[in-house]
């Protein structure tokens, strides 16, 4: 059963526009979201991260989203550079030390 | 942000041979370190959790007396890959997790193991 679903294994988006990663999660414990980007041949990069007690989170390029009802986060990448090309991994954990569960990842290639 | 580091970065061994893998904090302690198997066009897979000073915890279907892992101190974990086979080329990812923090781990840059 997977509990972490990144239901797009690929996406394509042209420079400058807006990258929108969506991923679902079933497991209602999970209370710490986190993005993960990916090049091949290396460990992810940490990217951005929210907690269960906020809807939204942004950093410079970066926002997180979290719809807690609908058990859904989003990335939005705006402007999308083709430097973001990568694997994106949705990542989320709950308290303790528990281990992070991660969804299957989309690969995001931006067009120039 | 915190750093994790593995070495060796590649590896290439005979079948039967062992290989191991360190993964280290460089600037904080981490009571946990996580161990992860990525496959080709699939998602990462944990291995087993390692606790500093205690015995480590592994998945379902993981063989615990073939990835052996240590946990000597709060910045060290090490996999031990015992004699290798081509089965187990894979890249081999850890992480930490920084106590500061409630969910973020720090991952490694991974190893990749090629067992021939």
């Amino acid at each position: 059963d997977q509990q972490v679903k990144q239901n797009s294994p690929s996406l394509s988006v042209q420079e400058g526009r807006i990258s929108i990663l969506n991923c679902d999660y079933t497991n209602s414990m999970f209370d710490y979201f986190l993005w993960y980007k990916k090049y091949p041949a290396e460990g992810p990069t940490f990217l951005i991260s929210i907690s269960s007690i906020k809807d939204k989170n942004e950093d410079g390029r970066f926002t997180v989203f979290l719809n807690k009802s609908a058990k859904h986060l989003s990335l939005h990448i705006v402007p999308s550079q083709p430097g973001d090309s990568a694997v994106y991994f949705c990542a989320a954990t709950g308290s303790g030390n528990t281990p992070l569960v991660f969804g299957k990842g989309t690969r995001l290639s931006v067009i120039a | 942000g915190a750093v994790v580091s593995q070495h060796p970065s590649r590896v290439i061994c005979k079948s039967g041979t062992s290989v191991k893998i360190e993964c280290r904090s460089l600037d904080f302690q981490a009571t946990t370190m996580f161990w992860y198997r990525q496959f080709p066009k699939k998602s990462l897979m944990l291995m087993a959790t390692s606790n500093e000073g205690s015995k480590a915890t592994y998945e379902q279907g993981v063989e615990k007396d073939k990835f052996l892992i240590n946990h000597a101190s709060l910045t060290l974990s090490t996999l031990t890959v015992t004699s290798a086979h081509p089965e187990d080329s894979s890249f081999y990812i850890c992480s930490a997790r920084d106590l500061r923090t409630s969910g973020e781990q720090y991952f490694g840059p991974g190893t990749r193991l090629t067992v021939t």
